[in-house]
């Protein structure tokens, strides 16, 4: 089935752990993102990607790197995880990197920091 | 701080009624997008409506953007249980396909 999968589903990390979050999709999209859910404040975008061996920055950076070796593959890892990293991760994709392009959404990790 | 922000918070309704949310947003668009998020699942697109635009359809959602007010509504028309969700709002201020969410609206149908 065509889409996008996370990894792992959900994790309990201890403060100053280092984790690597995982993004596929198999859709051949160009673009691909990184964003957090937290309650009340939405989803914040953390990186994109416009292409594969390209990376930006987004609205939440610090903290988190991201690497875009090749077109399925989009992982997030957190260096040194703190308690404010606590939230949902969502990693989406579009075909495009145009505004008007869709994005498409995996079914998200949550991630507790202790 | 963010781009966009809908109204109300939460809504609870019966089924066949209609649910009516806004969006209200800060600075010029390319366009505007309206997700679902089931509990406990990633996002999903339900419609995108651009700058020029002042309507649009899809089967029982209708969409309108006031780009003079900077705001937007979905009216989901004779809604069901299924629609239980949260809906957000998101824009695309430049070509790079950067969205900013707002808070989302939380809907419940009851039957």
């Amino acid at each position: 089935i065509a889409g996008i999968t996370q990894a792992p589903t959900s994790q309990i990390l201890a403060a100053g752990r280092r984790m690597t979050l995982r993004c596929t999709q198999d859709m051949r999209h160009n673009a691909m993102y990184w964003y957090r859910q937290d309650l009340g404040l939405g989803l914040r975008l953390i990186h994109y990607s416009n292409t594969a061996g390209t990376t930006g920055k987004g609205e939440v950076p610090d903290g988190y790197s991201v690497s875009r070796a090749n077109t399925d593959d989009f992982p997030l890892t957190l260096a040194s995880a703190v308690p404010s990293q606590t939230s949902v991760y969502f990693c989406a994709s579009s075909e495009g990197q145009g505004a008007g392009d869709t994005q498409y959404f995996g079914p998200g990790t949550r991630l507790t920091v202790l | 701080s963010q781009q966009g922000e809908e109204d109300p918070q939460a809504l609870s309704i019966q089924e066949g009624e209609n649910a009516t949310m806004n969006c209200s947003y800060k600075t010029s668009i390319n366009n505007l997008q309206w997700y679902r998020q089931n509990s406990g699942r990633g996002l999903v697109h339900l419609i995108l409506i651009r700058s020029n635009e002042r309507e649009k359809h899809s089967g029982r959602l209708r969409v309108t953007l006031d780009t003079s007010k900077k705001s937007s509504s979905l009216l989901i028309t004779a809604s069901r249980a299924a629609d239980t969700a949260s809906y957000f709002c998101a824009t695309a201020m430049d070509s790079w396909g950067k969205l900013q969410f707002g808070a989302g609206t939380q809907v419940v149908v009851t039957p």
